[in-house]
Formats: C-alpha cells, sequence, structure tokens
C-alpha cells in the first residue's frame, strides 16, 4: 500500500461545480495532515490544514477520518483560478514528523 | 522579507556532469529540507539539515548526491556525475524552527534537466 494514495483523476469540471478529492494514508500514528496545491512547474503551496473535527475556509472543507486513515477535501463552486493539481500531504509520526508524505496528487481543471 | 531563494530556476547539464543547487532560507530560518519531484511524481523527501548539521538524510541516494548547510552561506544540494533519471524539480523548504505544522515553506524549485 502507498504511503498516501490520491484519487488519480484528473477531474474536468465546469465553473460552479462541487468537486471532492479522496486521499488514504498508510502510517496510522501521522500526526499532522494538509492539502496543498500547486500550479504547473511551481512549488506547492499550502492551501489548508486538516482536523479531525473538521475545517472550512470558504468555499473549502477539509475532513480527517483517523480510523479509517481517510481525507477528503470538498471544493464548492468552483472557479477558473481553482484549476491546479491538488496534494494529500502527511507528516511523519514521532521524531519524524518533520517530514512530509505527499501523494502524486490530483489534477483539477476547471472549465468555463 | 524575502522567502525561500532557490538558484538556478534551470540548470541543464550533460550525462557525467556535475549539478549544484543553491536554497538560501527565509529569514530567521535555520532549518531546511530538500524534496525532489520525478516528472508525473509527488515530492520526495530527501534531506533535512540545520547550519553545519544534517539531521536525516534517509531520503537521498546513496551515491553522487550530497548536500551541505554551512554556517554562511546557502544549503546547496549537489549532484555528481548525473544522469537522466536525475531530471527532476528539486524543492528547497525552510523553517524556523522543527517543521511539526504548516510553519514550512517551499521555494520556487530549480528544474534540472540532464541531457
Amino acid at each position: 500500500r502507498k504511503e498516501v494514495e490520491q484519487d488519480p483523476g484528473p477531474f474536468n469540471v465546469p465553473e460552479g461545480a462541487t468537486v471532492a478529492f479522496n486521499c488514504t494514508y498508510s502510517n496510522s500514528a501521522s500526526q499532522s495532515f494538509f492539502w496543498y496545491r500547486q500550479d504547473c512547474r511551481k512549488e506547492p503551496k499550502l492551501l489548508m490544514s486538516v482536523y479531525s473535527s473538521g475545517n472550512e475556509d470558504g468555499r473549502f472543507t477539509a475532513q480527517l477520518n483517523r480510523a479509517s486513515q481517510y481525507i477528503s477535501l470538498l471544493i464548492r463552486d468552483s472557479k477558473l483560478s481553482d484549476s491546479a493539481t491538488y496534494l494529500c500531504v502527511v507528516t511523519g509520526s514521532g521524531g519524524s514528523n518533520y517530514k512530509l508524505t505527499f501523494g502524486k496528487g490530483t489534477l483539477l481543471t476547471v472549465n468555463p | 522579507n524575502a522567502g525561500v531563494m532557490q538558484n538556478p530556476r534551470h540548470l541543464v547539464r550533460r550525462r557525467g556532469q556535475e549539478a549544484r543547487l543553491r536554497c538560501s532560507p527565509m529569514k530567521g530560518h535555520s532549518h531546511v529540507y530538500w524534496y525532489r519531484q520525478l516528472p508525473e511524481e509527488g515530492l520526495k523527501f530527501m534531506v533535512y539539515l540545520q547550519k553545519e548539521n544534517i539531521i536525516d538524510e534517509s531520503g537521498m541516494p546513496k551515491e553522487r548526491f550530497s548536500a551541505e548547510f554551512p554556517k554562511e552561506g546557502p544549503s546547496i544540494l549537489r549532484i555528481q556525475q548525473v544522469v537522466r533519471g536525475d531530471s527532476a524539480a528539486y524543492f528547497c523548504a525552510s523553517s524556523p524552527n522543527q517543521f511539526s505544522g504548516n510553519t514550512i515553506y517551499f521555494g520556487e524549485g530549480s528544474w534540472l534537466t540532464v541531457v
């Protein structure tokens, strides 16, 4: 099982659509969880942290289920500017919590 | 306050040459991390350094790759005798202390092409 596995994509959606990304991770001792976005040939940028209680930032909602080792990201009312690759990211456990493990990413294209 | 600065942004090397990638962390940051992104792959951890110390190099290939973060100057990722498989984007990140949350910042990356 891969350390972090994401929907392979790509996703093509019209503007205004709601889109959901799913991610699973293998290390049950992982401590922190994030969604990053990466534009083509750019660096990854933090989109939001993910907590068991769920968190929302505008049109973006992230959820963590530790029992099933599952992370999700929901984007409502998609905009053209949301087109990017979305990366599920998990930190190591214990003393290796500085180490980020990235999924391969899911490409989203929002069409006019 | 400048962000994480990487140079060169693009580098072309012939097989067998050496590549040196430099990273200046954000001001006040003394922890540096290098990640590699192969084509169509996710970023992979390579090495974690503090000033003058390698903390974790578990992601570094055993041969040809080395990293340093001297007391003065930028962190350097050095790849000797490059091969085509080294073609990738190399991202540096920095944090003010050992990263354990979201206080990590990535540079814009260095794209290495081996021909």
